[in-house]
């Protein structure tokens, strides 16, 4: 069964530094999401993106943060100038059609900031 | 925007007892609820969801009951077993999902 697809892992970084994670979805899908959970937090919604533009963001998404789909596969989430309390797991997700179904969720990628 | 309330945080039954985790909703266009259970270290699964055209839902030993109308839902676990021991999220849903809080439910054998 297909599954949405995250690297690294683990993404170790100094205060400062740009990091850039990466997404594969589920290469039939059509709606992209990232969320962050804090450890021991709930997870919380960045950013929507639908039809190579963001459809929704929250207000943690500020301009500290970007989304792209560079080629037909792949969705990053770059965070420009990294921040201590942006260390937290980031999940990607994507759905096939319409805003208001299943969610199929990443792995999750691990971000310590230093 | 959304604001989504969950309760309890955590939950301790005994193997077999029922479980009940409730929540609510702020925004009256949320219209697709979902609920996730997540292991740790490991990413959200959806176990359940319900759309605001359906007032219950039900698979097996989970059930999700929405009324609309007070703006909340809940999740109810039957005949819970070891295995269903995890943290377990609310969401609701107008094209931006917004989580709960979470609960954590333990099930003691």
């Amino acid at each position: 069964e297909p599954e949405v697809t995250q690297t690294p892992s683990h993404q170790v970084t100094q205060m400062g530094q740009e990091v850039i994670l990466r997404c594969v979805p589920i290469s039939n899908h059509l709606y992209f999401y990232w969320y962050r959970q804090i450890l021991g937090q709930k997870v919380e919604f960045l950013v929507s993106f639908y039809n190579n533009e963001i459809s929704e963001k929250s207000e943690i998404f500020d301009d500290q943060f970007s989304v792209e789909r560079p080629d037909g596969s792949n969705f990053t989430l770059k965070i420009r100038s990294t921040k201590l309390e942006d260390s937290a797991m980031y999940f990607c997700a994507s759905i096939k059609e319409g805003i208001n179904n299943e969610q199929f969720f990443g792995p999750g990628t691990r971000l310590t900031v230093l | 925007g959304e604001n989504v309330e969950q309760h309890p945080s955590t939950l301790s039954v005994q193997e077999g007892d029922s479980a009940v985790i409730k929540c609510t909703y702020s925004d009256s266009a949320s219209n697709y609820f979902p609920w996730y259970k997540q292991e740790l270290g490991k990413r959200p699964q959806l176990i359940i969801d319900i759309r605001s055209n359906v007032g219950e839902k039900k698979d097996q030993r989970i059930a999700v009951t929405l009324n609309k109308t007070a703006k909340h839902f809940s999740l109810h676990i039957t005949e819970t077993q070891p295995e269903d021991s995890a943290v377990y999220f609310c969401a609701a849903s107008n094209n931006d999902m917004r989580f709960g809080a979470g609960t954590r439910l333990t099930v003691k054998p």
